[in-house]
């Protein structure tokens, strides 16, 4: 299955500043999912990035907030835009494991933002 | 929109005995799949064990195994002879079976999660 380097795996960034995140694959994969976990709480979508087209966002998370992009099938970035406190997280990316939906999804290490 | 509940916010276990951790989930689908996923102290997600909903069968792997009650919707892990590392967060979740239909079709519902703590 694919691996996935995420960094940086953690940063404290002062509120007001933007953070991007980066995931690169092993290999080439048609879309790349970005997730939330708030401390102590459960994953939570915020978007799905397909190479060449825009990413479609969840609800409750808007692309000015979390601007993503996706330049080619292994590689995406996520941007956590004009930070508060409330954007601390654990921030990870995924991959579908394989060809068969049915194997689940390849995480990425995460990314512990502290934001103060 | 399905959802996924996992009842019991922490658990712990004595070394090499035996736990079950539950999760039920909502869905009006008929095929999907279950998976759980463990969540040590490093974050990663690490892939434990997972179930596809057409298949009666119950998953194993190795010391892992599951209880899928398709009717009752139930999906409950069981880990035999717990060792020191097992200790973690576990996350049951849901995807559904169908093809693409817009925002959010290929995601993983994740229930809020179990913290196994074992004890030596």
């Amino acid at each position: 299955s694919a691996v996935i380097s995420q960094k940086p795996s953690r940063d404290i960034c002062q509120r007001g500043t933007s953070l991007t995140i980066q995931c690169q694959v092993d290999s080439q994969v048609t879309m790349m999912f970005w997730y939330r976990q708030q401390p102590g709480q459960s994953l939570t979508l915020i978007a799905t990035a397909n190479q060449g087209s825009e990413a479609t966002y969840e609800s409750g998370f808007v692309i000015d907030k979390f601007p993503i992009s996706r330049p080619n099938l292994t590689f995406s970035t996520l941007t956590v835009s004009n930070m508060s406190p409330e954007d601390s997280s654990i921030y990870l990316c995924s991959v579908e494991r394989g060809l068969d939906r049915a194997y689940g999804y390849t995480f990425g290490s995460g990314t512990r933002l502290t934001v103060v | 929109a399905q959802t996924v509940t996992q009842s019991q916010p922490e658990m712990s276990v004595q070394e090499a005995e035996t736990v079950t951790l539950s999760c039920t989930y909502d869905t009006s689908e008929s095929d999907y799949y279950l998976f759980w996923y463990k969540q040590p102290p490093s974050r990663q997600m690490i892939l434990v064990i997972r179930q596809e909903a057409y298949k009666q069968q119950n998953a194993t792997e190795n010391r892992f195994s599951v209880n899928f009650q398709k009717a009752a919707k139930s999906f409950s892990l069981k880990i035999s002879d717990s060792q020191l590392g097992d200790a973690a967060m576990y996350f049951c979740a849901y995807r559904s079976a169908r093809s693409y239909s817009g925002a959010g079709s290929y995601q993983l519902t994740f229930g809020k999660g179990t913290k196994l703590s074992v004890i030596p």
